[in-house]
């Protein structure tokens, strides 16, 4: 069964610091990977995606991701935190030949403090 | 490009009571979604339309929840009769492709 794994409920981390949200799929077919943001009573607003070709994904704010196959994981990262990103984080896959069906993880709950 | 529109923002019910959503996708996006976030929570997948037809339902709790796209467009979900555990923010997302998801701002819904 295909299935989207987010490793840690909550991480916190002082400002200015580094920080990495780790995520594992388990698939059998070709994937498609996605990072959300969502803020406290907002949306979900897309971070970064892969589709396909370069392994390493910028996003929007300073986020990156890397796409590891042999290891099934997009692990999310930022080099350098800010008391703005304070919010929930959603991995998100998407299967091939799954009529595009997008399966979140659960999330992981970052707090960033001064 | 609008976004995808989603109407009402909030609901308060009380349980045994009947609701509905509705949900207006970002114009030539074929697939449509709806899903389930409980407070604390991922976004589970309710239902998944391509144009008109149902794709995907399978944690669809049809003993009280269904869906309809009319005309490949706009959709509509319903809950009836609500349940307490019904409680929950429901998102609907659009798509052309694999390519971009939008999601819409969702309904809050509390049953009380």
């Amino acid at each position: 069964a295909q299935s989207v794994t987010q490793l840690d409920s909550q991480v916190p981390v002082f400002e200015e610091a580094p920080v990495e949200l780790r995520c594992n799929y388990s698939s059998s077919v070709s994937v498609y990977l996605f990072w959300y943001v969502q803020y406290p009573n907002q949306g979900l607003q897309l971070l970064l995606k892969y589709l396909s070709g370069s392994t390493l994904v910028k996003g929007i704010n300073g986020f990156e991701a890397e796409f590891n196959k042999s290891q099934t994981s997009f692990h999310l990262r930022k080099p350098s935190v800010h008391i703005s990103d304070t919010a929930e984080y959603f991995c998100a896959v998407s299967f091939s030949g799954g009529y595009n069906k997008l399966i979140f993880g659960a999330g992981t709950r970052l707090a960033v403090h001064p | 490009e609008a976004g995808v529109a989603q109407s009402p923002r909030y609901k308060i019910i009380e349980k045994r009571q009947s609701v509905a959503f509705w949900c207006n996708p970002i114009s030539g996006h074929a697939t449509l979604y709806w899903y389930q976030q409980i407070l604390g929570q991922g976004p589970k997948l309710l239902i998944q339309f391509q144009n008109n037809g149902v794709v995907d339902d399978s944690q669809l709790p049809k003993d009280r929840f269904s869906a309809e796209r009319l005309k490949g467009v706009d959709s509509t979900l319903k809950i009836q009769p609500a349940k307490l555990e019904d409680s929950a923010v429901y998102l609907c997302a659009s798509s052309r492709d694999v390519d971009g998801y939008t999601f819409g701002s969702g309904t809050r819904l509390t049953v009380v």
